[in-house]
């Protein structure tokens, strides 16, 4: 069946450190891939996807590439703010019924 | 623009009640969708729908029923609540296309707790 696997955290930062957070996935043919970012007492929000190997997804400074050859999309942000103190989760999609399988989550936590 | 709608936000119930949680959306999407979140977990899916008067399990349905009798509303019941059920439930919706790549939107979860 199809399963993601991200890194535990929590993960602690200073403000304005690079951030990396990884995500590998196990699934048959080619899932549609999305990170989503849950703030406290929040839903979850979509931060970025990709659909297709080697498209890269960016938004707010964060950018995640769909590696089919590693079965990665791990996700990157150069520079980090107190603000993006959040739980980050990876997912994977495939076409029946538009299901979302999640990882763990990552909690991180931005020092200032 | 309200988006995915859910109420109650926090509930406790006692072993053996039952309740129903709502989940509203605006946004004329054909899929809904149920899932769960224990702590430090990710989420589970526990029940969705591809249209009004569709329904199929997730991976965690036991203990749940739903109903999607318009394409607005999609709640979900407990009919006899255990403490295995605390929990923080999220409803979601999507809009249909043929590519799997449309992403879901989420409402602000209720709080479930089982005492």
């Amino acid at each position: 069946g199809n399963s993601v696997t991200q890194m535990e955290g929590p993960v602690t930062l200073s403000e304005e450190a690079f951030l990396t957070i990884n995500c590998t996935y196990t699934a048959t043919g080619y899932p549609s891939l999305f990170w989503y970012v849950q703030y406290p007492g929040e839903g979850l929000q979509l931060l970025l996807k990709a659909t297709k190997a080697d498209d890269k997804g960016s938004n707010k400074g964060f950018e995640a590439t769909y590696r089919k050859e590693t079965t990665s999309f791990h996700l990157e942000k150069g520079s980090v703010q107190v603000s993006d103190s959040a739980v980050y989760f990876c997912a994977l999609m495939k076409a029946a019924g538009n299901k979302l399988t999640f990882g763990g989550g990552t909690r991180v936590l931005v020092k200032p | 623009n309200a988006g995915v709608t859910q109420t109650p936000k926090f509930r406790i119930l006692k072993i053996g009640q039952s309740m129903t949680l709502q989940c509203t959306q605006d946004m004329n999407h054909n899929y809904m969708y149920w899932y769960r979140q224990d702590p430090g977990m990710g989420l589970k899916l526990i029940y969705y729908s591809v249209g009004a008067g569709i329904t199929d399990k997730g991976e965690v349905p036991n203990g749940y029923n739903v109903s999607r009798s318009t394409t607005e509303d999609f709640p979900l019941r407990l009919e006899l609540a255990a403490p295995s059920q605390t929990s923080v439930y999220f409803c979601a919706s999507s809009t249909y296309r043929e590519v799997s790549n449309q992403p879901q939107h989420f409402g602000d979860g209720t709080r479930l707790s089982i005492l």
